[in-house]
């Protein structure tokens, strides 16, 4: 069964202090691993894809980077308006009744401090 | 371009009753997931539809069933309602089905269950 294990549950940062957020899988066969923000009471956000290991994506203060075991979530020089709950969630190899699903961890709550 | 939409906003039920959510793609995509976000975890994939048929299925009770229309919006609906079943329900809109395209989040629906 795959399995996604973010760490660590709750991260609290003062603004400008950069951090990395980590998140540990297995699956049987990555199509695909996404990153997501989610918003107290609101939908999650999508932030980026990365399909195979050594891929890295970029967007503003935020880099994601792809192992073939785990992915990390960079944040530099944070500000409080980045503070969120950071989803990340994997897509396996198309299968049964597996098709399109996204197995998510149980994201980790970024508090940045002015 | 207008995001995904989801109704109602918030729905508060009694034990043994039966709801229904519904869900509108952003335009042009085909395909819809429903989620269940209990509070401090990440979101459960309950269904994926794509061209009006059911693809994906997660380990949920025959309670819940879902549907989705020629013009790929979706219905979820949940029968004989338990208290377990207060979450955020969230559906998610992409392009096509299974394959690694970036699922994008509604609002959600936060579903009270007395």
């Amino acid at each position: 069964e795959d399995q996604v294990t973010q760490s660590p549950e709750a991260l609290r940062l003062q603004e400008g202090e950069s951090s990395s957020l980590n998140c540990s899988y297995t699956v049987s066969g990555l199509r695909g691993l996404f990153w997501y923000r989610q918003d107290p009471g609101k939908g999650p956000e999508f932030l980026f894809t990365l399909y195979s290991a050594g891929e890295e994506k970029e967007k503003e203060r935020l880099k994601a980077t792809l192992t073939k075991k785990e992915s990390f979530l960079h944040i530099t020089a944070p500000k409080p308006e980045d503070s969120a709950t950071y989803l990340c969630a994997v897509q396996a190899e198309a299968g049964g009744t597996s098709y399109g699903k996204l197995t998510f961890g149980q994201g980790t709550i970024l508090t940045v401090h002015p | 371009d207008a995001g995904v939409t989801q109704s109602p906003t918030h729905l508060i039920k009694t034990r043994g009753q039966q709801v229904t959510l519904r869900c509108s793609p952003i335009s042009g995509h085909k395909s819809v997931s429903w989620y269940q976000q209990v509070l401090g975890q990440g979101p459960q994939f309950i269904f994926q539809y794509y061209e009006k048929e059911e693809r994906g299925r997660g380990n949920f009770p025959d309670r819940f069933s879902a549907r989705q229309f020629p013009n790929y919006s979706s219905e979820l609906n949940v029968n004989a309602l338990l208290l377990g079943d207060s979450a955020l329900y969230l559906c998610a809109s992409s392009r096509t089905g299974g394959a690694s395209y970036e699922q994008y989040f509604g609002p959600g629906t936060r579903l009270t269950v007395t």
